[in-house]
């Protein structure tokens, strides 16, 4: 079965210092799809970043970047020079080849805050 | 290019009423999903569809009913509304791929009293 788990239910960081958002996956199949979103307190949920599993380069989005180890399983998020702005949930997922509804599965997220 | 849109934004239901939920997306997407989002948890897929006239039932179908009859829109509808069915409800869309993007409406908060 595929899953996702996000062990972190509540992140915090000081503005301008770097953080750490985990996430590990579990599936057998050997083409898949690694997502992370963004939501807000406004509610709306906002894609960041994306990283596939035949990716040679770890993914990067301006301040955002995706740790991605295959060999463990894990997709962890680092975002750089941490704002204000970017306290939020954070939910990572994952899309499977051998699933042909090409469905998102989502953790439970981690909501991060970020204090001055 | 508006996107994926979702009305309403928040209703109240009473107890075994009835609703539809509507989503329109403009970017000429074949896959459209509906998800769940309860207090706390990550977003749990209700109904999909690969194309109008084909849907499917997600990990969380009961009480929910979908239809799609055009590529831009997929309404879901709630029959005999439940406390259960209180939660929020995003729409998406995307093409096919796992590489692709799935975009997401700004979601229905919905409470059932």
């Amino acid at each position: 079965a595929q899953k996702i788990t996000q062990t972190q239910p509540g992140m915090f960081v000081q503005e301008k210092e770097a953080v750490t958002l985990d996430c590990t996956y579990d599936t057998s199949d050997p083409s898949y799809g690694l997502f992370w979103y963004k939501q807000p307190s406004s509610g709306e949920m906002i894609f960041l970043i994306y990283q596939g599993s035949y990716d040679q380069q770890n993914a990067t989005e301006g301040r955002y970047s995706l740790n991605f180890q295959k060999a463990r399983k894990s997709a962890n998020l680092v975002i750089s020079a941490s704002q204000l702005g970017d306290s939020a949930m954070y939910f990572c997922a994952m899309r499977s080849s051998l699933d042909n509804t090409d469905k998102l599965i989502f953790g439970t997220g981690t909501r991060l805050q970020v204090f001055p | 290019n508006a996107g994926v849109t979702q009305t309403p934004k928040f209703r109240i239901l009473k107890i075994g009423q009835s609703m539809t939920l509507q989503c329109t997306q403009d970017m000429n997407h074949n896959y459209m999903y509906w998800y769940r989002q309860d207090p706390g948890m990550g977003l749990k897929l209700i109904y999909y569809s690969v194309g109008a006239g084909i849907t499917d039932k997600g990990e969380v179908p009961n009480g929910y009913n979908v239809s799609r009859s055009t590529t831009e829109d997929f309404p879901l509808r709630l029959e005999l509304a439940a406390p259960s069915q209180t939660s929020v409800y995003f729409c998406a869309s995307s093409e096919r791929g796992i590489q692709e993007t799935q975009y997401f409406g700004p979601g229905t908060r919905l409470l059932v009293l």
